[in-house]
């Protein structure tokens, strides 16, 4: 089966812009998180949503937001884009449940100008 | 609070058995992970362990103790293709969600 998709996978914005990444998870599961992965921070949980509902939301500023649609597709967006915001930003889908292990999309490759 | 470590680099020779420690502290647990991901890679998943023991999955192996906060990652017959970083995890379920925290990364270099 098709593993996770996230698009675009590389990007370049300038300060100040507004960007939305795209993440469609494996067929089937419902749970789509999203981490930032940076050279001195590692992967940091941003959120995580299931059935269109966000659960969890990890400590980050208001200008990281994010959604999900009813075929769980989930998109997220980051607004007056900063330059400590260049990251890879990894989607990981699951089933769900605790105990299952999270596929991890190729990620978006962001850079900040 | 929550914190999660394991070591930055570690080096080894091809063939041999490396150990890749991880120490946690969390409130709420729902089992430690292990990933590995290769230079410009998404991470993918190696092991899980939610009850104290070690679990083998050919070549790797994964060790929990629950009362420790105490991980290791166990990779024997090292290989070069092995070289890459693995990433230590703990999973919560705080509200009903699903988070992974992971630790920095350890960056293991496999040399000749």
């Amino acid at each position: 089966k098709a593993g996770v998709t996230q698009t675009p996978r590389y990007l370049i914005k300038t300060r100040g812009q507004q960007v939305t990444l795209s993440c469609s998870p494996i067929s089937g599961h419902r749970s789509v998180s999203w981490y930032q992965q940076t050279p001195g921070q590692g992967l940091q949980f941003l959120f995580e949503y299931f059935s269109e509902t966000q659960r969890n939301k990890g400590n980050f500023p208001g200008r990281f937001s994010g959604r999900q649609f009813s075929n769980s597709r989930s998109e997220m967006n980051v607004s007056t884009l900063e330059l400590g915001d260049s990251a890879l930003y990894l989607c990981a889908s699951t089933l769900g449940g605790s105990n299952t292990e999270a596929f991890f999309g190729q990620g978006t490759r962001l850079t900040v100008v | 609070g929550q914190n999660i470590d394991q070591p930055t680099e570690m080096t080894a020779t091809e063939g041999a058995i490396v150990q890749i420690n991880c120490t946690y502290q969390t409130s709420g647990f729902n089992g430690l992970f292990w990933y590995q991901q290769h230079a410009g890679e998404a991470p993918t998943f190696l092991s899980y362990n939610v009850l104290d023991g070690l679990e083998e999955k050919g070549r790797f192996s994964s060790f929990l103790s629950r009362s420790k906060g105490y991980s290791y990652l166990l990779l024997k017959e090292l290989q070069m293709k092995d070289s890459a970083s693995y990433l230590c995890a703990f999973g919560n379920s705080g509200a009903g969600s699903y988070q992974l925290t992971f630790g920095k990364g350890t960056k293991l270099s496999v040399i000749p």
